[in-house]
Parts: structure tokens; sequence; C-alpha cells
């Protein structure tokens, strides 16, 4: 069955350093998402892109972040300048089609650690 | 902004009970979906709900969307400790950008 796959798992950076997490969404998806989620916390939406473009994004997602979809399958999420704040758990999701609904697909997520 | 919120945010049960979480939305959905996260993983989909009224069964779990497609509910009959984890509710205003907004989850743990 496709699945979302992400790398790394875990990523553990100095504050002020870039971390690029990378994530490769179910081939046949059109919409793919960002989210985060604090040790404890709910999921919270960071961002949403579609046709190259992103279509929605939240107050998390200031200045310092940004997405990519550099070639055909990557999606990757980039945090320029880290924060201890921004440790948690950060999921890309990926959905079919406008006809699929809201259904996302989750990836199994990377362990940001900032110290 | 939208907010999606979900209650209990635990509940302890012994196998065999009854499990219930609901999900209450500030505005008005287009859609609603049900996720499940155990321990140290992510969220997998279970369902996907978009009828006014609409109530969908997956063995022992029932989904019910509100009337008002702002409230919605999971019920799970004979708990087993296999549905231990955090289920979470997530809203859609529309299916354009298709953001989900999650509640806070419910957290179940089965006493075996």
């Amino acid at each position: 069955e496709p699945e979302v796959t992400q790398t790394p798992s875990h990523q553990v950076t100095q504050m002020g350093q870039e971390v690029i997490l990378r994530c490769v969404p179910i081939s046949n998806h059109l919409y793919f998402y960002w989210y985060r989620q604090i040790l404890g916390q709910k999921v919270e939406f960071l961002v949403s892109f579609y046709n190259n473009e992103i279509s929605e994004k939240s107050e998390i997602f200031d200045d310092q972040f940004s997405v990519e979809r550099p070639d055909g399958s990557n999606f990757t999420l980039k945090i320029r300048s880290t924060k201890l704040e921004d440790s948690a758990m950060y999921f890309c999701a990926s959905r079919r089609d406008v006809a699929a609904g809201n259904i996302q697909y989750f990836g199994a997520g990377t362990r940001l650690s900032v110290l | 902004g939208q907010q999606v919120m979900q209650i209990p945010q635990y509940q302890h049960v012994q196998e065999g009970e009854d499990f219930t979480t609901y999900c209450n939305s500030s505005t008005t959905l287009s859609n609603i979906q049900w996720y499940k996260q155990r321990p140290g993983g992510h969220p997998v989909f279970l369902i996907q709900l978009v009828k006014s009224g609409e109530v969908k069964k997956q063995k022992r779990l029932t989904f019910q969307f509100g009337e008002a497609k702002k409230n919605s509910s999971l019920h799970i009959t004979a708990t087993q400790t296999t549905d231990v984890g955090t289920y979470f509710c997530a809203g859609a205003l529309n299916t354009n950008a298709g953001k989900s907004t999650f509640g806070d989850g419910t957290t179940l743990t089965v006493k075996p």
C-alpha cells in the first residue's frame, strides 16, 4: 500500500541552525501538508501546498519557514533559524484530490530536537 | 479562527466497556475526519463524514456527524486493548486547500 515517507526520523540541531525536513508524498496525490505536534499536544496545521504554491498557511508558519517541491517527488519543509520552541514532531501528509474530500495520509514524522 | 474541541481529554476504561469521544466545531464544517494515533505513532485515517446526520460503522466503531455539521462523535463498543491510543477529529471548512483543524484529541487507555 502506498505511503508517505519522511526523512530523517529524528533530527537534532543547535539553536539558530537551518534544518530541512524531507517528505515523499504518495505518488498520485496532488495536495501536500505539513503539521506539527508538540509532545503530548494536538496536531497543528502549518501549511498546505498545491500546484507548486502555498494554498494556505497558519500563524505558526512565519518567515522562518518555507516549503518547496524541488522535483516531482520530494516535498520539503525548511526552518531557517531554529528556536528551542521549534522542537516537535513534524508530520507530512498528502491528499489525493478534491474528490477525496479532506482525507489525508500521514507520514511517520520527523522528531526535531533543538538544543 | 475556527476551533475544534474534543471531550474528554482522557478516558480510562476496563476492557469490554464502551467508549465515546465528542467533537465540537465553532463553525459549520464541510466534512470531518477521524484519526487514530497510537503512542509514538502518527495519525492514521479512520473515517470521513460528509453528510448532515451521517452515521458510519466500522466493526465496533460508530461515527456520527451532527445535523448541523458542527459536531461529531466516535463510539467504540466493547473496547479491546488494541483500541489504546489518541483519537482525533479533524474538521474542514471546504475541500479547496483541504486544511483540517484538529481537535485536542481523546486519549484512551484500556485496562485488561
